[in-house]
């Protein structure tokens, strides 16, 4: 079965550094990777997608890659900001039509002032 | 665009009791809805999707006739814990699906926090 490894780890970062998180899967390549964030008692929130065929989507300080080589997504946030903190999902589709997502356990991203 | 709402977003129930849970889709058709549990510090564990007009599909290790997934309407899903345990107790999550346009992207509800005890 697909296994999805974040850092469980606490990434501590400074107001304004960029924080870059990342997510390794292992067996077969998903159709497409999705970021969450999610905040303390609170649903996921749909960040970005990118799909297999795509190197790197951008969407304003959100960054994301996906290497279909080295089976890994990294996850970047510029100009961090305190407001970033959060945790960050990062969830696999392995099938087309009717798919149902495969989530990782989520990295805590702390960003301090 | 694309809210999805629960409630109750905490409930508090004795042992042996049954507990419903709604997720609804607020502004758009939900062909399809699932339903997550998540215990603290761990990932989403994906229980059951259902689609509209059809007996929802469980995950493995998941009892139907304890997790009672009804998905009657485009807009509307329902989670029934049936006779709830202690050990039930956790964060439950629905995510809907629309039939057009991005249909690759979830989109969670706010989470429903069940204790039971």
């Amino acid at each position: 079965s697909q296994k999805i490894e974040q850092n469980s780890e606490a990434l501590n970062i400074q107001e304004g550094k960029t924080a870059t998180l990342t997510c390794n899967y292992t067996n077969y390549s998903p159709a497409y990777l999705q970021w969450y964030r999610q905040d303390p008692g609170r649903g996921p929130v749909f960040l970005l997608l990118i799909r297999e065929n795509e190197k790197e989507k951008r969407k304003e300080r959100l960054k994301v890659t996906f290497d279909t080589t080295l089976k890994q997504s990294l996850f970047h946030i510029t100009a961090s900001q305190p407001a970033d903190s959060a945790t960050y999902l990062c969830a696999l589709d392995m099938e087309s039509g009717y798919s149902t997502l495969t989530f990782g356990k989520g990295t805590m991203l702390l960003v301090s002032p | 665009g694309a809210v999805v709402s629960q409630h109750p977003s905490r409930v508090i129930c004795k042992s042996g009791t049954s507990v419903k849970i709604e997720c609804r889709s607020l502004d758009f058709q939900a062909t399809t809805m699932f339903w997550y549990r998540q215990f603290p510090k761990q990932s989403l564990m994906l229980m059951a999707t259902s689609n509209e007009g059809s007996k929802a599909t469980y995950e493995q290790g998941v009892e139907k006739d304890k997790f009672l997934i009804n998905h009657a309407s485009l807009t509307l899903s329902t989670l029934t814990v049936t006779s709830a345990h202690p050990e039930d107790s956790s964060f439950y999550i629905c995510s809907a699906r629309g039939s057009q346009g991005r249909r690759y992207e979830q989109y969670f509800g706010p989470g429903t926090r069940l204790t039971v005890t």
